[in-house]
């Protein structure tokens, strides 16, 4: 059975660092094919995808938010880490971990979610 | 990078009714599509892969169809617990972008 869950601040300051933590069971990182990946949504707002890591380590960001993103793995943990640099009200969101697998990066298994909110 | 549209943003039915949504992408994707359903204060869940693969679990009312850059969702009878937002998503080649959402309510 594949659970994912996210961990980190509820709230963090304008221009602040975020750190999420994705703990995962139920399958392996360092399995042939297999990806975690972050998404978020703010509050009302579309699906927005933003980081993914392949279990050989590639890691792929989106365009717009690329520079500051970092995406890592620690597979002895089961974790994926997200960090997100100068954050920003607009960054308001549930941030999702979620597995992929398959020849195409579809999500297949989701986190439950967690809500942060940028605010001063 | 590639975009994904969808139309219609937003759609009222009747239970039982045929549905229809569709999304396009700005490059070809080949059948590398998927679809998910997000009900109200809930998790994406992953309906369709591959343009018209059912993931296991989800009712057979639902299909896709498409390749290229054409797709479209069908829910061949509408029921109340459908009543959500469906977005697609790109799963052919980073960025993975999600398309803005449909949101699907009961008439």
């Amino acid at each position: 059975q594949i659970t994912l869950k996210e961990s980190g601040p509820t709230l963090v300051k304008p221009t602040q660092t975020l750190t999420l933590t994705c703990t995962f069971s139920g399958f392996s990182l360092t399995t042939r094919g297999v990806g975690v990946g972050w998404i978020r949504q703010p509050p009302g707002k579309a699906l927005e995808w933003l980081a993914l890591i392949y279990w050989d380590d590639d890691k792929r960001y989106s365009p717009s938010l690329k520079n500051r993103l970092t995406i890592t793995k620690d597979t002895s943990k089961n974790q994926v880490v997200l960090t997100m640099t100068n954050m920003d009200p607009v960054d308001t969101a549930t941030y999702y971990c979620a597995h992929r697998s398959g020849t195409g990066t579809r999500f297949g298994y989701w986190g439950q979610g967690a809500l942060v909110t940028v605010s001063s | 990078d590639i975009q994904m549209t969808q139309s219609p943003s937003f759609l009222s039915a009747s239970v039982g009714d045929r549905v229809i949504i569709t999304c396009r992408a700005s490059q070809g994707i080949s059948n590398y599509l998927a679809w998910y359903q997000q009900t109200p204060g809930k998790v994406p869940k992953l309906l369709i892969y591959d343009a018209s693969t059912l993931q296991s679990g989800v009712p057979s009312r639902f299909s896709g169809s498409g390749s290229g850059t054409h797709f479209t969702l069908t829910i061949s009878s509408l029921q109340p617990e459908d009543v959500a937002t469906y977005y697609c998503q790109n799963c052919n080649s980073d960025p993975f972008t999600f398309g803005p959402g449909t949101k699907v309510d009961i008439k």
